[in-house]
């Protein structure tokens, strides 16, 4: 079962265009959460790391918000450049799972010119 | 820095065969750890070390071994390949457990068993 779920799964927005990707958990306790960028063909690297307390982080045109109470995260694409066409996957830490993560499937984003 | 290096990055095996994916970081990290990434799926954790000499299994270690002589390598080792243990598998490094540190990946290997 997995605990950690993306939404959509896929989307294509056009260049300089903003775009939204959604996140909901049910892992708990709860140590942070994190969104990482997956090129195709590499591996996953980290956008934002945010803790409990965190309600917002960012990174360049990349924007987390978390909301800890309804366990959602969404991750926020400003201005969209053709190199953000990529797989964005939201990942899940919990102390109960000796400090695992926990992965959600990714959404995968396409920008087109 | 290199960071985390895997090798090969593609390898193709017949059902039965036996190999091991090659894994080594230069960040002096602890915490080091194996995944499969299926498509549609979450990457599943295969195994992990906290430190030399230290494994443990994660979600999904059937069909697979680990060791960790060094701090710097972790191979994983498939004993006999199956046509499910076609993936593409990570292997990522920490400075402590990965909850509560950043983690690095290696670029993958994609592997076909057929």
């Amino acid at each position: 079962k997995n605990q950690v779920e993306q939404s959509p799964q896929s989307l294509i927005i056009l260049e300089g265009k903003n775009c939204t990707l959604q996140c909901n958990y049910t892992v708990s306790p709860f140590s942070n959460l994190r969104w990482y960028k997956q090129d195709t063909g590499r591996g996953p690297v980290s956008l934002t790391i945010m803790t409990f307390s965190e309600n917002t982080k960012s990174n360049g045109r990349y924007t987390a918000t978390l909301d800890a109470d309804t366990k959602q995260s969404s991750l926020h694409i400003t201005a969209s450049q053709l190199s953000d066409s990529a797989s964005y996957i939201c990942v899940v830490s919990s102390p109960s799972a000796g400090n695992k993560l926990t992965f959600g499937g990714g959404t995968r984003v396409l920008v087109k010119p | 820095n290199a960071g985390v290096t895997q090798t090969p990055k593609f390898q193709v095996l017949k059902t039965g065969q036996s190999m091991t994916l090659q894994c080594a970081q230069d960040m002096n990290h602890e915490y080091m750890s194996w995944y499969r990434q299926d498509p549609g799926m979450g990457l599943r954790l295969i195994h992990y070390s906290v430190g030399a000499g230290i494994t443990d299994q994660g979600e999904v270690p059937n069909g697979y071994n680990v060791s960790r002589s060094t701090t710097e390598d972790f191979p994983l080792r498939l004993l006999s390949a199956a046509p499910s243990q076609t993936s593409v598998y990570f292997c990522a490094s920490s400075y402590r457990e990965q909850g509560n540190t950043e983690a690095f990946f290696g670029q993958g290997t994609r592997l076909t068993v057929v």
